[in-house]
């Protein structure tokens, strides 16, 4: 079974400070994919990122970088430097090809960004 | 390139009542799914498809019913409206070739609630 553990469920922060969203994941399959998304107040689903499980190099793209360990099942999400506009809900995704391209999501993590 | 069109934005239904969320895609996407979303849930599989004729449950299918007749459109039908149905459903299409998940692009959603 696939599962996806996102514990924080509410994060402050004040703006510029760094912060690390957690995800866990948990499956079966050696063949899979990690996601995450950002949605905004506004409401739509924004896809940020997209790890193969093959590929454990981290990846920073701006101020967001993700560091993903296949040892402790987990694809942690830092934001440097945070802005307003970071505040939204972020969503870790998981998705197996071999069972049908279904995503499996966290149940999200809000954060909050103070200016 | 419209992405992925859910109609209508907005609805408010009377228990019992029936309705259709609109999906369609033009991406030539073999996958499609419908999500909702309530607060503190994350976001969980209604139903969903991997082609043209074939759809198949996912984690919440009770009250709902799908079809995918076109690669295009993907509607949802609530059969009889009720109380618990009151959620933000999300259509999403994805790519899926020689076993690689790609990422889902979402509709910009629909707030159903139903008194």
């Amino acid at each position: 079974a696939q599962k996806v553990t996102q514990a924080q469920t509410e994060i402050s922060v004040v703006e510029k400070e760094d912060v690390t969203l957690d995800c866990v994941y948990e499956t079966r399959d050696t063949t899979y994919y990690l996601f995450w998304y950002k949605q905004p107040p506004s409401g739509e689903l924004v896809f940020l990122i997209r790890r193969n499980s093959f590929d454990e190099q981290n990846e920073i793209s701006g101020r967001y970088s993700w560091n993903f360990q296949k040892s402790t099942s987990s694809f942690n999400f830092t934001i440097t430097a945070s802005q307003v506009v970071d505040s939204a809900v972020y969503f870790c995704a998981l998705s197996a090809p071999n069972t049908g391209n279904q995503f499996y999501f966290g149940t999200g993590t809000s954060l909050t960004v103070i200016p | 390139n419209a992405g992925v069109t859910q109609t209508p934005k907005f609805q408010v239904l009377k228990t019992g009542q029936s309705m259709t969320l609109q999906c369609a895609q033009d991406m030539n996407h073999e996958y499609m799914s419908w999500y909702r979303q309530d607060p503190g849930m994350g976001l969980r599989l209604i139903h969903y498809s991997v082609g043209a004729g074939i759809t198949d449950q996912g984690e919440v299918p009770n009250g709902y019913n799908v079809s995918r007749s076109t690669t295009e459109d993907f509607p949802l039908r609530l059969l009889s409206a009720a109380p618990s149905q009151t959620s933000v459903y999300f259509c999403a299409s994805s790519y899926s070739g020689r076993g690689v998940s790609y990422g889902y692009t979402f509709g910009s959603g629909t707030r159903l609630t139903v008194v």
